[in-house]
C-alpha cells in the first residue's frame, strides 16, 4: 500500500487559493488518489478522487503530474468553513483482495483566518 | 436511508462492560468498514467487509473487539469487557464496489463516541 506524506498544518485567508501537496512516490499503476475532508464531529467526507492529469468538481481540482508520485488539491477562493482536516490516500480497486489496510493518516490542518 | 446511520449517536460505560455499536450503510453498498479516532488524532482502520465476509480482521485491536455483518446490509461492533482506552470515536463508512469503482470513494456515518469510565 503505497504510503502517503503531507504537511501537518497549513494556515490560510479568506478568498485565497489553497493548495495542499501530498507526496506518495511509491503509487502502483493500478491506484487512484483520493481527498477526503473531515470537520471537527463529523465522518470524513469525500472530496475528489483522480487518476491522471487534471479533475475538477463543485468543491476543488485535483493536480496530478506524470510520474504521479504526487497530487495537490486545491481549494478555490477558501472561506472560513473550510477550516478542516484534509485526507489524501492512494489505492486501487482490488486493494482489499490484497488484504491491504487503509491508512488515512493523521491529514493536514487546515485553518482559514479572517 | 440517503446516508450511513450509526447507533447509538454516544455511549457511556463503565469499565469491563460490553459495548455493541451498530451501522446501517447505504442500501446497495456491498463494502463495509469500521475506523477508531480518538481525540485529534486520525482514522485508525479496524476491519473491512465485502458483502458479509471480512478478509482481514488483523487491524482490530485486541481480542475483545469483534465483528461482524449480516444479510450483506447491517454491521455490529462489539467490544467486550471494555477498557478506558477504548473512549474514542467508531466510525463506519460503505462504499460500492464494483469493477470500476475505487473502495476509498467511502461514505461516513456520524459516528458514535464511546466514553469508558
Amino acid at each position: 500500500l503505497a504510503k502517503t506524506t503531507q504537511p501537518i498544518s497549513m494556515d490560510s485567508y479568506e478568498g485565497q487559493e489553497v493548495n495542499i501537496t501530498c507526496s506518495h512516490n511509491n503509487i502502483a499503476t493500478n491506484d487512484y488518489i483520493t481527498w477526503y475532508q473531515q470537520f471537527p464531529s463529523q465522518g470524513p467526507r469525500f472530496i475528489i478522487q483522480g487518476y491522471k492529469t487534471k479533475v475538477t468538481n463543485e468543491v476543488a481540482s485535483l493536480f496530478i503530474p506524470a510520474d504521479r508520485k504526487s497530487s495537490t488539491l486545491s481549494l478555490p477562493r477558501v472561506s472560513l468553513s473550510d477550516t478542516a482536516v484534509y485526507y489524501c490516500l492512494v489505492g486501487d480497486s482490488v486493494m482489499m483482495n490484497r488484504d491491504d489496510k487503509i491508512i488515512f493518516g493523521k491529514g493536514t490542518r487546515l485553518h482559514i483566518l479572517p | 436511508g440517503a446516508g450511513v446511520s450509526q447507533s447509538p449517536s454516544n455511549k457511556v460505560t463503565e469499565k469491563g462492560k460490553d459495548v455493541e455499536l451498530r451501522c446501517d450503510p447505504i442500501s446497495g453498498h456491498t463494502a463495509l468498514y469500521w475506523y477508531r479516532q480518538s481525540l485529534g488524532q486520525g482514522l485508525e482502520f479496524l476491519i473491512y467487509f465485502q458483502g458479509n465476509s471480512a478478509p482481514d480482521k488483523s487491524g482490530l485491536p485486541s481480542d475483545r473487539f469483534s465483528a461482524e455483518r449480516t444479510g450483506g446490509s447491517v454491521s455490529t461492533l462489539t467490544i467486550q469487557r471494555t477498557q478506558q482506552e477504548d473512549s474514542a470515536v467508531y466510525l463506519c463508512a460503505s462504499s460500492l464496489t464494483t469493477g470500476t469503482s475505487s473502495p476509498y470513494e467511502q461514505y461516513f456515518g456520524p459516528g458514535t463516541r464511546l466514553t469508558v469510565t
